[in-house]
């Protein structure tokens, strides 16, 4: 089945305490992004990934990291997670260069910053 | 400065009836305009894809409309079901380049389908 696979589903952790959300795909897309979705600004872009081992800034990427050493991985690190990094994060990819652009959304990583 | 506008209201309809949302934006000039609905706590998913050379799509009860002169997309579900109910969002690729690199989203129209 083809999907994207995010983990942890849900995550409280303290102010400081480093961690990674993972995203995996298994559709052999180039493109992968990263998201947050707050209440009233809807879904806004932190990082994303043309392909293996280039990345670029979003609209949001202050206090985030990433890295695309493989291609189906894609994996968000907080290095010093803030309560205002309290958030829904969703992982997405799709195919590059394709006319659609059709978006492959994961099931979302609720984050608590405590 | 870019601006995508979706009617933050929820809008309720009866069942049968047939719902249409907004999509406006300002300052762009998208190459296409993508519909993807949104459950609760859930991810979104693709529903329909318009270009600008085109007025009109439609996939079974849908309808995506796309006037770049007015700068505004309608969508449509027409012989709405509660199943129905859920957020839907339009979304962007301003550079018109594919492939979902920058693609930005309005905030969403949460529908709500009643008996």
């Amino acid at each position: 089945e083809a999907q994207v696979t995010q983990n942890p589903r849900y995550l409280i952790t303290v102010t400081g305490k480093k961690l990674t959300v993972t995203c995996s795909q298994n559709m052999n897309h180039e493109y992968m992004s990263w998201y947050r979705q707050d209440p009233g600004l809807g879904l806004r872009q932190i990082y994303y990934s043309m392909n293996v081992e280039v990345t670029d800034k979003g609209d949001v990427p202050e206090g985030y990291k990433v890295s695309r050493k493989e291609k189906r991985n894609f994996p968000l690190i907080l290095e010093s997670p803030s309560p205002n990094q309290t958030s829904l994060y969703f992982c997405a990819s799709s195919f590059q260069g394709r006319d659609t652009g059709e978006l492959f959304f994961g099931e979302g990583s609720r984050l608590t910053v405590l | 400065s870019q601006k995508i506008e979706q009617n933050s209201e929820a809008l309720n309809i009866q069942e049968g009836k047939t719902a249409t949302l907004t999509c406006n934006y300002t300052n762009y000039s998208p190459a296409y305009l993508q519909w993807y609905r949104q459950d609760p706590g859930r991810g979104p998913v693709f529903l329909l894809l318009i270009r600008e050379n085109e007025k009109e799509k439609r996939k079974e009860r849908l309808k995506v409309t796309f006037d770049t002169t007015l700068k505004q997309s309608l969508f449509h579900i027409t012989a709405s079901q509660p199943a129905d109910s859920a957020t839907y969002l339009c979304a962007l690729d301003p550079r018109g380049t594919g492939g979902g690199n920058k693609l930005t989203f309005g905030t969403g129209t949460q529908l709500k389908v009643e008996l």
